[in-house]
């Protein structure tokens, strides 16, 4: 088991390109989440799948945002026409179901910074 | 709605001192709360939580929270801190039928030799 993993780590942008980021699971987990961080804030909730069905998404996943996990797997988060307040940490989390243990287990994040 | 409030944006502390960081809950149904661990440039690591049962729940690297249903709170303490608890420290709440973290806004513990 070697945790999550997020790829790539860093990605500097210029404003109006789309970027794609790609997140690895623990491989028994069903659940995979991916959070939005700005400096000096928490982590915000931004969506989360359950094996490759998305099940939840936040207001502030625009409709520049898309994820998925075609195969219950991997996923992916694209933004496209990127804005600079789209500059964040984007984290992704991977989970056994509620009710299991309600831990998160999250990844090193990929620091987006549009120009 | 759920929230999570941190009330320190920052604590300075010296080496070997107690810590308190606070971090109240709102919400008109139970929580599963936790507290989370970012160093610099990484992601987060989870350092205890509370589920049900005693309120008083020991996590990792010799930190402790107490649940206190009557005053909503969910305060983080160690009672001496080293160098290499420096870091931002991040209070969570779960509740069940919404199946997020919401995340305080984290308060960044400064340890000083």
């Amino acid at each position: 088991d070697t945790g999550v993993s997020q790829d790539p780590r860093h990605k500097i942008t210029k404003r109006g390109q789309n970027v794609t980021f790609r997140c690895d699971p623990i491989s028994e987990h069903n659940r995979l989440y991916w959070y939005r961080q700005t400096l000096g804030q928490g982590p915000e909730f931004l969506t989360y799948f359950q094996n490759e069905a998305q099940l939840e998404k936040s207001r502030l996943l625009s409709d520049r945002f898309s994820a998925e996990r075609p195969k219950g797997s991997f996923s992916t988060l694209e933004i496209q026409r990127t804005e600079q307040g789209d500059s964040a940490m984007y984290l992704c989390a991977s989970s056994l179901p509620p009710g299991a243990a309600y831990e998160q287990y999250f990844g090193p994040g990929t620091r987006l910074t549009v120009t | 709605a759920q929230s999570v409030t941190q009330l320190d944006s920052q604590v300075p502390v010296f080496e070997e001192a107690p810590v308190e960081l606070r971090c109240n809950y709102s919400s008109s149904v139970s929580v599963y709360l936790f507290w989370y661990v970012q160093y610099p440039n990484q992601g987060l690591q989870l350092l205890l939580k509370y589920l049900s049962g005693s309120t008083l729940v020991k996590g990792i690297n010799g930190f402790e929270a107490e649940f206190n249903k009557s005053q909503t709170s969910f305060h983080l303490r160690k009672p001496s801190v080293h160098i290499s608890d420096t870091a931002e420290y991040f209070c969570a709440s779960w509740r069940g039928n919404t199946d997020k973290l919401i995340f305080g806004t984290g308060t960044r513990l400064q340890v000083f030799p």
